[in-house]
């Protein structure tokens, strides 16, 4: 069974950029469609965006001019790269595998990682 | 972006009884549309997709019906671990957009 793990900074300064990578054990990333989707404490979910293992990504709008994911197929591992942050980007971020290939549901999450935007 | 509209915030249901959980998306998603359970301190999980299959492992006492603009989440007979948060996605339109939760709570 696939297994997704968060890993990055837990504090991030105002203005810099948060940086996680998910890493996928007990599958490969090939073939798939890998989301990041984030939850401000207390709150509900949003859709970052996605990645397929081939590369192309598609982003929500209302963080596309912030954000940039990537893969790397041979460390089996994709990334996520959230520039100039405020405190409204602290949440907790989770790495997701889309169901059967497709860009539907999410079947897979990470445990998730908090991240908190402060001086 | 397509919004996506939950009620009730809260419902109180006692064990055993009935829970009926309800979604409204703002424009028709077809049966492009998943529902999660999450638990405190956890990652959400799948229960439903194309409103009305049941992901694999998931108790039969999960059901969802609906298709367009008006879905429901049913859960026959409430057990002590489906006390949660539950939400609604559509994956019909991007970006894909998720209900603000209706959180079942022991009555």
């Amino acid at each position: 069974q696939v297994q997704l793990q968060e890993s990055g900074p837990g504090l991030v300064k105002p203005s810099e950029t948060l940086s996680l990578t998910c890493t996928v054990s007990g599958g490969s990333i090939s073939t798939y469609y890998w989301s990041w989707i984030r939850q401000p404490p207390g709150k509900g979910l949003e859709w970052i965006g996605h990645i397929y293992y081939s590369g192309s990504t598609n982003f929500n709008p209302s963080l596309k001019s912030r954000v940039t994911i990537s893969v790397d197929t041979s460390e089996n591992h994709f990334s996520l790269k959230l520039s100039s942050v405020t405190a409204a980007d602290t949440a907790i971020y989770f790495c997701a595998r889309h169901l059967w290939g497709g860009m539907g549901p999410f079947d897979s999450w990470g445990q998730g990682a908090l991240v908190t935007v402060s001086s | 972006e397509i919004v996506m509209t939950q009620s009730p915030a809260t419902l109180s249901v006692s064990p055993g009884e009935r829970a009926t959980l309800s979604c409204r998306a703002s424009q028709s998603v077809s049966n492009y549309l998943a529902w999660y359970q999450q638990k405190p301190g956890q990652a959400p999980r799948l229960l439903i997709y194309g409103a009305t299959t049941t992901d694999t492992g998931i108790s039969a006492r999960f059901s969802g019906s609906g298709s367009g603009t008006e879905f429901t989440l049913t859960i026959s007979s409430l057990q002590s671990e489906d006390f949660a948060v539950y939400y609604c996605q559509q994956y019909d339109n991007w970006p894909r957009t998720f209900g603000q939760g209706t959180k079942v709570e022991i009555k």
